[in-house]
This record gives C-alpha cells, structure tokens and sequence, in this order.
C-alpha cells in the first residue's frame, strides 16, 4: 500500500530564517506530487505540484520555492520567512492510475504546522 | 464567483441526524468528484470519490452528483459525535488538477 510522509509535525521559526520541509512517498511509482497551504478556517491553497524529477509548477508567485530531486521525494523551501508564512502545509500525491481501480484522487500527508513569528 | 462554492458552515446536528453537505461548481469540464474528511491538525482523508454522475453509497454515507445543475452532495446517516470534522469537496477534470471547496465544519452533538 501507499503511504506518505511529512516532516516535521510542528516548526516554530523567526521571521528572516530559511525553511525546509520534506515529504516522501512509498509504494508507487512516479508520483504527481502537490504542496498546499491551509491558512486558519479557510481552504486549500496548491502552491506547487510536480509530474517529474526536476518538474515543478508554481502556482502562486511568492516567497516559497519546491525542488524535487528523487522520485518520490518533494521539498518546499524558503531563504526567508515572512509572518504571512504561518500555515498548515500539505503534501498530496496522486497517479493517473491505480492498481486495483482504486480511485484517482489526491492522497494526503498528515501535514506541517508552521508558525512564524 | 468562484469555481466551487461551499458553504462553510459552521453545522451543528444531533447525534442521529441525517446530515447533507453540499457544494457548486461551474466548470463544466469537472468530471471527478470527491468529498475529503479532515480532522483538526490532521491532513484530509478521502471519503467518497465519484466519476461523472450519480449516486454511489459507502455506509453511512452516500455521495451524490448532478452534472445538469453542477451540483453535488454528501448525506451521512445515523450521525456519530466521531463524524465531527471539517468536510471538504474537491473535483477536477481529472486528479490532477483538483479545485477544493472551503470546507464546511461539521459538529455531531452526542
């Protein structure tokens, strides 16, 4: 079965500091790979998604950058955080097919809670 | 307007009342269906997954898409204190490209 991870849990870093966040995936191959923020009480936003090593899509210009340089690994980074950092972030994976029939959807992380202050 | 609309609530229901979540769209090239169950400080889960339109039911639950009027709900019976969580639909002409909904937050008084 698929799994997917995220780390770490819980970050709490100053304004001006780098970010690094990881995500890997397990038990599939070739991945499309998603980071989301959720801001409090309010949806999801897709910040990048992937389809391949090296393949990155930016949806929202902003202060945050992914790199994807394993298959099954993705990484959201930043040089410098803001305050408006501050947020849930969200990996998610999907594939175009699924052993068995199983459904075509985003599968998700359990997710980085950020504060930045 | 926005491409999916959901209210986001907040519900508060009795234990063993028939809840009904809904969302709008108005892309007509959304073909996949989904509703996600996100426990607070938890990543959604997916819930029910529908493909075009129709009903398909899981349990308690019972996922329902009308393509004509671009709408698509989620019925939970027999609702349980556990089932309290923000619900989220999302679809997308394929999973790709998914466009959430707000989320509406669900509280299941016991």
């Amino acid at each position: 079965s698929q799994t997917i991870h995220q780390w770490p849990a819980t970050l709490v870093q100053p304004v001006g500091s780098p970010l690094s966040l990881e995500c890997t995936v397990e038990g599939t191959s070739n991945p499309n790979l998603y980071w989301y923020r959720q801001a409090a009480g309010r949806g999801l936003q897709l910040l990048f998604y992937s389809v391949g090593i090296g393949q990155i899509s930016s949806e929202v210009p902003q202060n945050l950058s992914a790199s994807r340089p394993q298959d099954r690994q993705f990484i959201l980074s930043s040089k410098k955080l803001l305050l408006s950092d501050s947020g849930f972030y969200l990996c998610a994976w999907s594939v175009e097919q699924l052993a068995g029939g199983a459904p075509m959807a985003q599968y998700f992380g359990p997710g980085t809670r950020l504060l930045v202050l | 307007q926005k491409e999916v609309e959901q209210d986001p609530g907040p519900l508060s229901v009795p234990e063993g009342a028939i809840v009904s979540l809904n969302c709008t769209y108005s892309n007509s090239a959304f073909q996949y269906f989904m509703w996600y169950r996100q426990y607070s400080r938890k990543g959604p889960e997916l819930l029910m997954y529908t493909y075009s339109s129709g009903n398909k039911e899981d349990g308690r639950f019972t996922a329902q898409v009308d393509k004509s009027s671009k709408y698509i709900s989620l019925f939970i019976r027999d609702s349980q204190p556990s089932d309290s969580a923000t619900y989220l639909c999302a679809m997308g002409p394929g999973a790709q490209k998914l466009v959430f909904g707000q989320g509406t937050r669900l509280t299941i008084n016991p």
